[in-house]
């Protein structure tokens, strides 16, 4: 079955940087676009990157547009989002998602000092 | 960008109510229209696909209407284990907007 499984969250400062993975299986990585999409504490839902399938389009949120990189390894079924100049806001658990519609369990990411 | 607009924010409701949420897009997305639940501390998780379409495994008490900038999602009878809140999600090409979510608890 389809799972998807991030890592890499956890507390940096502000300033700092962290990349998130995405690990996919259970279902052919490289035919789905693959999105990052973010929810602060107590807060709805927040969509930040997307990639397209094979990798040739990338989209972002304004919030994060040119800070943070989404890419993807289709050799190793893996998603990452690399986030530079972390701020306090984008403290959020990210969730991977396949086209929007599967999700992980989500990682955790705390920006403090 | 596509906005929804996603009405009432919170309800209270008794168990084996009728429950309808609604979401309102600011441009005609078709029937792009996702629907997912989510609990306390839990991933979302998807109701209704294409705006009328039940997920696999999902109780048929859930249901999702509506095409163009309108879409309802509607709670046939609450059971205790429907309280989450509950989001729409358009998705316009590759990209994704969620309505603001609404807090379903029982009354």
């Amino acid at each position: 079955q389809v799972q998807l499984v991030e890592s890499g969250g956890g507390v940096v400062q502000p300033g700092r940087s962290l990349r998130l993975s995405c690990a996919a299986s259970g279902f052919t990585f490289s035919n789905y676009a693959m999105h990052w999409v973010r929810q602060a504490p107590g807060k709805g839902l927040e969509w930040v990157a997307v990639m397209s399938y094979d990798g040739s389009n990338t989209y972002y949120a304004d919030s994060v547009k040119g800070r943070f990189t989404i890419s993807r390894d289709n050799s190793k079924n893996t998603l990452y989002l690399q986030m530079n100049s972390l701020r306090t806001e984008d403290t959020a658990v990210y969730y991977c998602a396949r086209g929007g519609r599967r999700w992980g369990q989500g990682t955790l990411v705390t920006v403090s000092s | 960008d596509i906005q929804m607009t996603q009405s009432p924010s919170s309800l209270s409701a008794s168990v084996g109510d009728r429950v309808t949420i609604t979401c309102q897009a600011s441009q005609d997305i078709s029937n792009y229209l996702n629907w997912f639940q989510q609990k306390p501390g839990k991933a979302p998780k998807l109701l209704i696909y294409d705006a009328s379409n039940l997920e696999t495994g999902v109780p048929s008490r859930f249901s999702g209407s509506g095409s163009g900038t309108d879409f309802t999602f509607t709670i046939s009878s609450l059971q205790p284990e429907d309280i989450a809140t509950y989001y729409c999600q358009q998705y316009d090409n590759l990209l994704l907007t969620f309505g603001g979510g609404t807090k379903v608890e029982i009354k």
